[in-house]
């Protein structure tokens, strides 16, 4: 059974950029969600993707958009980066979207 | 909104020792969730707990789901040195999507 996968690993942008990082979620999972990880706290609920539909978003701004593809995939797309974007993301599927989440290890975004 | 307070932040122990952490929140929640992060890693699921009262062993840990659904602990028995690390909890409330976090606890191991 494959688990989460995440990519790119590392990445570095400047301000004002867009980036869109991709999300493999675990066989037989439907459900993805997106969390934002600041150094030394815990991860923030960006959003959770549902059957291709988005189904609950966290205090983020409209320029984090995501989308999640018939397979399941998904992937998180940040628009005009500012340098407070700069986090580990994580992606997260479950089987369901009440179901226990498995994380995937993560994309270091670092805006400069 | 809803926010889970963790403590201790941090914890500096001896190979050998036991482990207690916790967390509270003011939100009642349905799912209670331990989970370890090492550096550069996505968070680890350790113990899951979906029923108040109810407590769960995964090998050298344990972990309780409160009765008022507002606090839940995890226990290390036995600490090695491949237990340091992050350890968050996080919480689950009905109807919601989200998990929410606490802030962490950072577990140092002295051999």
């Amino acid at each position: 059974e494959t688990g989460v996968t995440q990519s790119p690993t590392h990445l570095i942008k400047t301000r004002g950029q867009q980036v869109t990082l991709r999300c493999s979620s675990q066989s037989g999972h439907n459900t993805v969600s997106w969390y934002q990880q600041a150094l030394g706290q815990g991860p923030q609920f960006i959003f959770q993707y549902y059957r291709e539909e988005e189904n609950g978003r966290g205090n983020f701004p409209p320029r984090f958009s995501g989308l999640q593809f018939p397979n399941y995939s998904s992937e998180l797309n940040v628009n005009a980066l500012e340098l407070d974007d700069s986090a580990l993301y994580l992606c997260a599927s479950s089987l369901d979207v009440l179901g226990t989440q498995y994380f995937g290890p993560g994309t270091r975004l670092t805006v400069l | 909104g809803q926010q889970l307070n963790q403590s201790p932040q941090s914890m500096f122990i001896q190979e050998g020792e036991d482990v207690s952490m916790n967390c509270t929140s003011s939100s009642i929640f349905n799912t209670w969730l331990w989970y370890k992060q090492d550096p550069g890693e996505g968070p680890v699921l350790l113990i899951a707990l979906y029923k108040a009262g109810e407590l769960t062993s995964n090998g050298r840990l344990t972990a309780q789901f409160g009765i008022t659904r507002k606090d839940s602990f995890l226990n290390i028995s036995a600490s090695i040195p491949s237990d340091v690390g992050i350890y968050f909890c996080a919480g689950l409330i009905q109807g919601a999507q989200k998990l929410v976090f606490g802030q962490g606890t950072r577990l140092t191991i002295n051999p």
